[in-house]
Parts: C-alpha cells; structure tokens; sequence
C-alpha cells in the first residue's frame, strides 16, 4: 500500500534554533500534503496544506512566518519550524491523500521537543 | 460547538466487554465519516469508515445517523490489543480532503 516516510521521528533542539521535518511519499506522488500538530492529549490539529508547485495554505491561527512549509516534489514535503520555542513542542504528522481506497496515508510523526 | 466531539473516556472495560464510542460533528454537510485508532506517540490508523447504512468489521461495528450528526463505534468480545485512542474522524467539506479529528477516546482493556 502507499507508504508516506517521516523523517525525524524524534528530534530536541535549543529553543531559538530550527529544526526540518520531510515527509516522502515512497510509492505515489502526493500532490498534496496535509500538516497537523499534536498537543497532549489533544487532538490532531490541521495546520496546513501544501500543494506541489504552488504556495501552502495555512490554518488560521497558523504563523507561516515560522512554520514554513515546500512542496518542492511530487514525492517530497517538508515542515521547518523556525526559532523554535518550548511552546513549539508537540507531535507533528503528515498525510497525504493518495488513490487507495479510503484515500489517506499518514507519515510517523515526528516528536520536536524544544529546550 | 467543536466541529467533531466525542465522549470524553477513558474507558476501562474487562476482557471480552462490549464497549460502544459516540461522537457528534458540527457540519451537517459533511461528506465522510471515518474511525481511526491511535496507540500511544504513533501515527492514528484507519480503523474502518462508517457509512449510513453501517458497516461491520468483524468485532467492529460503525453507525451513521446523518439527521442526529452522530457517528458510533461498536466494539465486541474486547482483546488487551484493542488498547488504544479511538479517533472520530470527519472529512472537512468542500476541501481538498483534509481531515478533522475528535479529541479521541482512550480505551483500557484488563485482563
């Protein structure tokens, strides 16, 4: 079935730094990747969706300043939160829609903890 | 109103018990209805998609009431691995297809 690779799956940075999560789709070409975040014990929250060869859109609420997402590939999207700070920490997950039969695959997530 | 909400948990319910989830959405005009199960800092899975006319999935069984905005999960003869937060998950209308999660319903099967 469709695969989506996430890459870190844990990372700990100093807070001002900033930190690069990519997610590959292996055996499909995602032209769209959506971008969620994972508070504790809550709910994944959508925060953008990035479309190959055109800008991301991003929730409301959403900084893009700071979390600046490319789409650079049909198999490639990448999440980069700039100047982290502990707030930053959370689990973010990707996902693509791709063509099986309930039409989503999600990546690993990546676990940023920010000190 | 959230746009999917789902009863708070958590549930812990012996071996073989039957246990049932509820969750309610905001938007009448949406489209699919899905439950997904997340285990503890991974990815949520698909657990089954609910139609109107329900659907069954071996131990699993899924309802959609579309006049009552309500989405069940019906969970028979309970295994130790059916362990895990139970996602009620409706797709956003009008968009490219992304999701919207409840908070989720975290199940504990004893021995």
């Amino acid at each position: 079935g469709a695969v989506v690779s996430q890459h870190p799956s844990r990372v700990i940075c100093k807070s001002g730094t900033s930190v690069k999560i990519e997610c590959r789709s292996l055996d499909f070409q995602a032209t769209t990747m959506f971008w969620y975040r994972q508070f504790p014990k809550q709910s994944l929250m959508l925060m953008a969706t990035s479309n190959e060869g055109s800008k991301a859109t991003y929730e409301q609420g959403v900084e893009k300043d700071k979390f600046l997402i490319n789409h650079a590939s049909l198999t490639l999207s990448t999440l980069t939160v700039t100047s982290a700070h502990p707030e930053d920490s959370s689990f973010y997950i990707c996902s693509a829609p791709d063509r099986g039969q309930f039409g989503y695959t999600f990546g690993s997530g990546t676990r940023l903890t920010v000190v | 109103r959230k746009e999917v909400e789902q009863d708070p948990g958590p549930f812990n319910v012996p071996e073989g018990a039957t246990v049932a989830f509820n969750c309610t959405y905001s938007n009448s005009a949406s489209q699919s209805f899905f439950w997904y199960r997340q285990d503890c800092r991974k990815e949520p899975k698909l657990l089954m998609s609910v139609y109107s006319s329900g659907n069954e999935d071996g131990r699993f069984t899924a309802q959609l009431n579309r006049a009552s905005q309500y989405i069940s999960l019906l969970i028979r003869d309970s295994k130790l691995s059916d362990s895990a937060t139970y996602l009620c998950v409706v797709s956003r209308v009008g968009s490219q297809g992304n999701l919207i999660f409840g908070k989720g319903t975290k199940l504990s099967v004893k021995p």
